[in-house]
């Protein structure tokens, strides 16, 4: 299957500071990436849309001016926490849309960034 | 929206039984049907999807059916393993024709397998 990276896998940061994620599609283009949030023994949820070119759609309830996503290129999108703080560690995971070829439609998701804010 | 309910949340089998997972879904618009595979630690990663102009997928040990009248579908996973242990989750989505609909998939709650060795 296609394949999607993401960086850090891993970071710890202090409380006030700004955390970008990165996240990008390697062997396909994807006008489309969403960006979710997993918290331990439950599902995925979905913080926002990433759309190519335009500006991200969020979830209710999801801080757009905290949660900065920007989707420049049709193989990478970023997420930058903002002023992170303690409630905001979890494990955040980009997804990228295949819209091209046979498999389109098909989502595939990166390894996950662990978040840890001190 | 979408609501995609998964059954059951935990599953244990000893190695070489079969395993089944179920979920069901409300939007009888949707048309695309992912299962991921999540182990401790990674994203999940798609083992297998059907779209609704089928019945029945499969690769291996691994099938999944889909009944659109009663909006439901199911994962099989046979003559398990242990490292097929990990938590699986089935989703939902409406896709058009150029699969660029700018939907979103509607994830089921999980379901954690282990397979005893």
């Amino acid at each position: 299957g296609a394949v999607v990276s993401q960086h850090p896998s891993r970071v710890i940061c202090k409380s006030g500071t700004s955390v970008k994620i990165e996240c990008r599609s390697l062997d396909f283009q994807a006008t489309t990436m969403f960006w979710y949030r997993q918290f331990p023994k439950k599902s995925l949820m979905l913080m926002a849309t990433s759309n190519e070119g335009s500006k991200a759609t969020y979830e209710q309830g999801v801080e757009k001016d905290k949660f900065l996503i920007n989707h420049a290129s049709l193989t990478l999108s970023t997420l930058t926490v903002t002023s992170a703080h303690p409630e905001d560690s979890s494990f955040y995971i980009c997804s990228a849309r295949d819209t091209s070829g046979i498999y389109r439609g098909t989502q595939y998701f990166g390894p996950g960034t662990r978040l840890l804010v001190l | 929206g979408e609501n995609v309910e998964q059954h059951p949340s935990t599953l244990s089998v000893q190695e070489g039984d079969s395993a089944v997972i179920k979920c069901t879904y409300s939007d009888s618009a949707s048309n695309y049907f992912p299962w991921y595979k999540q182990e401790l630690g990674k994203g999940p990663q798609l083992i297998i999807d059907i779209r609704s102009n089928v019945g029945e997928k499969k690769d291996q040990r691994i099938a999944v059916t889909l009944n659109k009248t009663a909006k439901h579908f199911s994962l099989h996973i046979t003559e398990t393993q242990p490292e097929d242990s990990a938590v699986y989750f089935c989703a939902a989505w409406v896709s058009d024709a150029g699969g660029t609909s700018y939907g979103k998939l509607t994830f089921g709650q999980g379901t954690i397998l282990t397979v005893h060795p």
